[in-house]
């Protein structure tokens, strides 16, 4: 049983470039959450998605968007990227009442 | 505003000893809270819970304590394993509304090393 795999593992930007990170999530679950880890610091909430509308977002500015896909897959969106976007990015999953199931996460880094 | 805050950013204990992690928080509308685990590389795995209905949860060699009015938590590891070597992270959630608890608010984290 896959858990909650996310693509790519590593991503290199300019700023000012956009960028989309990938997430499936574990069978089962059909709750998203994105966050945002930055070097030092715990993860940070960005937005959760459930039944492919944004349920809860977190304190980061339009240029962070999502969507979920009909099988519960996700994409993060970031626009205009900037130095301080650099940090890794977790996916996780649930379902209901479970607690989160994180993926391995993409490291993304801008120039 | 750091609402979810571990002071102790980090904790060497003896393989076999207790390892005590120490979590605080100020909002008061979190009423759940959990602990996860994170290896280098990997994302932070879930470990254990606690609501705040309760004042004490135990997994196996895990050990939550929840003091609602200190605003305070701790998770023991008895005994401590080199394998427990991790980055320790706690979590807490405000289920307003009944909605499933995707909205964690995280601490720093404390990098436990257990030496053998």
């Amino acid at each position: 049983d896959a858990g909650v795999t996310q693509s790519p593992t590593h991503l290199i930007k300019t700023r000012g470039q956009q960028v989309t990170l990938r997430c499936s999530p574990k069978s089962g679950h059909d709750t998203v959450s994105w966050y945002q880890q930055a070097l030092g610091q715990g993860p940070q909430f960005i937005f959760q998605y459930y039944e492919e509308e944004e349920r809860q977002r977190g304190n980061f500015p339009d240029r962070f968007s999502g969507h979920q896909f009909p099988n519960y897959s996700s994409e993060l969106n970031v626009n205009a990227l900037l130095l301080g976007d650099s940090a890794l990015y977790l996916c996780a999953s649930s379902f209901g009442y479970s607690p989160l199931h994180f993926g391995n996460g993409t490291r993304l880094t801008v120039t | 505003d750091q609402q979810v805050k571990q002071n102790s950013p980090s904790l060497s204990v003896q393989e076999g000893r207790i390892s005590i992690l120490n979590c605080d928080y100020t909002n008061s509308m979190f009423d759940y809270f959990l602990w996860y685990k994170k290896y280098p590389a990997e994302g932070p795995t879930f470990l254990i819970s606690i609501s705040s209905i309760k004042d004490k949860n135990e997994d196996g060699r895990f050990t939550v304590f929840l003091n609602k009015s200190a605003k305070h938590l701790s998770l023991h590891i008895v005994p401590s394993q080199p394998g427990d070597s991790a980055v320790y992270f706690c979590a807490a959630s405000a289920n307003a509304g009944g909605t499933s608890y995707g909205k964690l608010t995280f601490g720093q984290g404390t990098i436990l090393t257990v030496h053998p």
